[in-house]
């Protein structure tokens, strides 16, 4: 069936720099997407979301872009800290009761 | 505000055990509700999604049974624990198009 996936599994970045994680998906008829931060034995939690009818949004410090032509959403992170060190989740949804999410991409924030 | 709840935190069990996780949510009501399974440093599958009272939909065949005998009660369950139950339980609520996470249970089949 049609998922979400991830270009990178991992990422590492040094603290203060900005992060960018990239997602793909494949449904053309998701019109919903959302990003999560999952820290290590905790659940994941909501960062942002953003509908297909928009290309941007920001948040405190993050950005989501979505580009519907290529099929691709990528989560930045300005200005990296330590308390970033996490995997983040995208995620898709059709309006339908379940949520479609992807692999995965662990950031490490280097001191 | 809502509120989602998980428990125990931790478990550990032996194969052939039987297995009951508890989910509850507070501050809203008929929710979506959605059990999921994740092994270490890998990604969410759905086992089970429920939309009211008493129903039940699995999405893999596996050694594990979900039920909701209250509106804002789920439950995970297993007669016969595997090993390869090991993992991490998240339960879920939906917010209209947005799920929320509890905290989770590790659980450990020895």
């Amino acid at each position: 069936g049609e998922s979400v996936g991830l270009h990178l599994p991992t990422l590492s970045v040094q603290e203060g720099d900005n992060s960018i994680i990239n997602c793909a998906y494949s449904n053309s008829a998701s019109d919903y997407f959302i990003w999560y931060k999952q820290e290590s034995g905790k659940g994941p939690q909501f960062i942002i979301d953003i509908r297909s009818n928009m290309d941007k949004r920001q948040g405190q410090r993050v950005t989501v872009l979505l580009n519907k032509t290529v099929k691709h959403l990528s989560l930045q992170i300005a200005a990296t800290q330590p308390g970033d060190s996490a995997v983040y989740f995208c995620a898709e949804n059709t309006g339908g009761f379940k949520t479609i999410f992807g692999a995965g991409t662990r950031l490490f924030v280097k001191a | 505000s809502q509120t989602i709840h998980q428990w125990p935190a931790t478990l550990v069990q032996p194969v052939g055990s039987p297995l009951s996780l508890e989910c509850t949510v507070e501050g809203t009501s008929n929710p979506n509700l959605y059990w999921y399974r994740q092994a270490a440093g890998r990604g969410l599958q759905l086992l089970f999604y429920s939309v009211g009272i008493g129903q039940i939909s699995s999405e893999v065949p596996q050694n594990l049974s979900a039920s909701r005998p209250q509106d804002r009660q789920f439950i995970l369950s297993s007669k016969k624990l595997l090993l390869s139950d090991s993992g991490f339980y998240l339960c879920a609520w939906m917010d209209r198009e947005t799920q929320y996470f509890g905290p989770g249970t590790r659980l450990l089949v020895l």
